[in-house]
């Protein structure tokens, strides 16, 4: 079964600072793989996703991701953390149903970023 | 273009009514909607899969005569918690599908006193 760990439940960075969320994953397939941003009482934004080719992708608001295969692991970085970047953060993959044509997502648990002026 | 809305985007019930949420997908047709719930400080839980003109699929453990799902067109999903109680509380998130690509709403807040 696929599943998503983001280890770190918590991250303070301070501003200008940067920054690393940690994702692994497991899946049997190709993954597709995506990281969201949640404000506080708000739906998901999506900030960048992996279907193939780059392993380096890039995304809104200064956001990349590195896909590593060896490692399961899809890691979102942003060089210099702003304060407006303080959110919740979820990686996920979506997995493909037997037999179906839909695409659903496994999702992390989460990592909570707060950031200190 | 991609934008998801829901409607209501709060909604404060009494034990043993029924409300009902609407997922819109603006500016593009989904065939299929996803519903989510979400409790505080915690992930999206995938409730169930809505598919246009076919009855909606439930995960493991979602009651669907309580979650009752309505995918009446191409742009439209309708999520009713029926004979809500406390223990519904939460916030409910849809997302409308094109392929492997979910959009999602900006999520409702369902309180059931």
């Amino acid at each position: 079964a696929q599943s998503v760990t983001q280890p770190d439940i918590h991250i303070t960075v301070s501003e200008g600072a940067s920054l690393e969320l940690r994702c692994n994953y497991s899946y049997g397939a190709t993954p597709y793989l995506f990281w969201y941003v949640q404000s506080p009482g708000q739906g998901l934004q999506l900030l960048l996703k992996y279907f193939s080719g780059d392993t380096l992708v890039q995304g809104i608001k200064g956001f990349e991701a590195e896909f590593k295969r060896s490692q399961s692991s899809f890691n979102l970085r942003k060089p210099s953390v702003h304060w407006s970047d303080a959110a919740e953060y979820f990686c996920a993959v979506a997995r493909r149903e037997s037999g179906g044509s839909n695409y659903k997502l496994t999702f992390g648990k989460g990592t909570l970023l707060t950031v200190n002026p | 273009g991609a934008v998801v809305s829901q409607h209501p985007s709060r909604v404060i019930c009494k034990s043993g009514t029924s409300v009902k949420i609407e997922c819109r997908s603006l500016d593009f047709q989904a065939t299929t909607m996803f519903w989510y719930r979400q409790f505080p400080k915690q992930s999206l839980m995938l409730m169930a899969t809505s598919n246009e003109g076919s009855k909606a699929t439930y995960e493991q453990g979602v009651e669907k005569d309580k979650f009752l799902i309505n995918h009446a067109s191409l742009t439209l999903s309708t999520l009713t918690v029926t004979s809500a109680h406390p223990e519904d509380s939460s916030f409910y998130i849809c997302s409308a599908t094109q392929r492997y690509e979910q959009y999602f709403g900006p999520g409702t807040r369902l309180t059931v006193t």
